[in-house]
């Protein structure tokens, strides 16, 4: 199957500092990827919608000047959490949007953020 | 806005029972989409279903959508303790690509 990879697998940062995370589709564009935030025992909450060359669309309730999302080419998009607060961390997965066959969602392995 | 249940949330079963899980959206669904996270893992895609009614079988599991294209269920037969894991069902509605995922459903096999 498709594969998605994410960088990096975990990091821990200090409070008030800034945090990015790579998504790449190895072996197929996706013009549309999403990002995902799991806290423990609980489902993936849909944080955004992020469009190659365009702005990324937010779901109702998320920050979208805390949570930077850039989509600069067909297999790459960053999520960037800025000014991190101990609340922000939790387990942060992708997906890569197959547009062929299934339209199926090829979830990264995720990040998990720990902020001290 | 689109809310997607499952039922039940956790279950603990013996190898060899059959286990269900259970997925109902507050709306229609264009089409549902089923998930296996493994402890610490990410939801690994195991099918998708688009049409009312439709039965799909992979091996031991067993997925259907429902008439009304607003539940579906997933079924194994026989679970094994490779089953352990937590299921999500993630429906779409309209021609929308995003998901909106289940609240997902925990299952425990043990010998």
């Amino acid at each position: 199957g498709a594969v998605v990879s994410q960088h990096p697998s975990r990091v821990i940062c200090k409070s008030g500092t800034s945090v990015k995370i790579e998504c790449r589709s190895l072996d197929f564009q996706a013009t549309t990827m999403f990002w995902y935030r799991q806290f423990p025992k609980q489902s993936l909450m849909l944080m955004a919608t992020s469009n190659e060359g365009s702005k990324a669309t937010y779901e109702q309730g998320v920050e979208k000047d805390k949570f930077l999302i850039n989509h600069a080419s067909l297999t790459l998009s960053t999520l960037t959490v800025t000014s991190a607060h101990p609340e922000d961390s939790s387990f942060y997965i992708c997906s890569a949007l197959r547009t062929s066959g299934n339209y199926e969602q090829y979830f990264g392995p995720g990040t998990r953020l720990t902020v001290t | 806005g689109q809310q997607v249940m499952q039922i039940p949330q956790y279950q603990h079963v013996q190898e060899g029972e059959d286990f269900t899980t259970y997925c109902n959206s507050s709306t229609t669904l264009s089409n549902i989409q089923w998930y296996k996270q493994r402890p610490g893992g990410h939801p690994v895609f195991l099918i998708q279903l688009v049409k009312s009614g439709e039965v799909k079988k992979q091996k031991r599991l067993t997925f259907q959508f429902g008439e009304a294209k607003k539940n579906s269920s997933l079924h194994i037969t026989a679970t094994q303790t490779t089953d352990v894991g937590t299921y999500f069902c993630a429906g779409r509605t309209g021609t929308a690509s995003k998901l909106t995922f289940g609240t997902g459903t925990r299952l425990q096999v043990t010998l």
